[in-house]
């Protein structure tokens, strides 16, 4: 089993859409939860870090459930320009030990 | 605004070359981290580091080595280039001991083809 895991895509969806992205993770010890979004041919860049009681920033809401070991990504009112790869990233050493998901793929369509 | 600096965004080299791929940041970070990214296999740690003269092993070292003389810069070299060394190698940083909130900052990328 990987180590983190995300829904495979790509999804497809028009715009103003709201779209959910799940991740799971493997590692009970993790600390910290990211989301990441990468543009094509682009790095990484960070989107939003995740809270245990969740948080919004906008149209993102990133949900964590440390029992299930499992967090979203939920955005509203797609854009076209939310189109990229949305990387889930965990955490489990105070910033040495970075995993990263398979990334999802998004197209916001017009 | 943490900035991650790579020396090259596009690189061409021969079966058999000496490749050194050069990363700067400028946050006085203690971590640098070497991935490579390659379709359908998402980000693979080769190495990294949590101090000068320090380094670990990633997930896939095979292949490559790495410098860190200074605390702000750290090279990936790769001895002899391969044609499966071929892909977009990404640098990152991150800050060591940090806040649980604390996370990586990449660097541009360097897209390298071997011939």
């Amino acid at each position: 089993r990987k180590e983190v895991e995300q829904d495979p895509g790509p999804f497809n969806v028009p715009e103003g859409a709201t779209v959910a992205f799940n991740c799971t993770y493997s590692n009970s010890a993790s600390q910290s939860f990211f989301w990441y979004r990468q543009d094509c041919r682009k790095e990484p860049k960070l989107l939003m870090s995740v809270y245990s009681s969740g948080n919004e920033d906008g149209r993102f809401t990133a949900q964590l459930n440390r029992a299930s070991q499992y967090i979203s990504l939920l955005i509203r009112d797609s854009k076209l320009s939310d189109s990229a790869t949305y990387l889930c990233v965990v955490n489990s050493n105070y910033g040495q030990n970075f995993v990263f998901g398979p990334g999802t793929r998004l197209s916001v369509l017009p | 605004d943490v900035k991650v600096t790579q020396s090259s965004r596009y690189l061409v080299k021969r079966t058999g070359e000496k490749v050194f791929l050069e990363c700067v940041q400028d946050m006085d970070h203690e971590n640098m981290f070497w991935y490579r990214q390659d379709p359908g296999l998402g980000l693979r740690l080769i190495y990294f580091s949590y101090d000068v003269k320090m380094k670990e092993k990633g997930d896939i070292p095979e292949g490559y080595s790495v410098s860190r003389e200074k605390k702000e810069r750290f090279s990936l070299i790769l001895e002899s280039a391969s044609t499966n060394q071929t892909s977009m190698y990404l640098c990152a940083s991150s800050l060591y001991p940090g806040r649980v909130e604390e996370t990586q900052y990449f660097g541009p990328g360097t897209r390298l083809l071997v011939l």
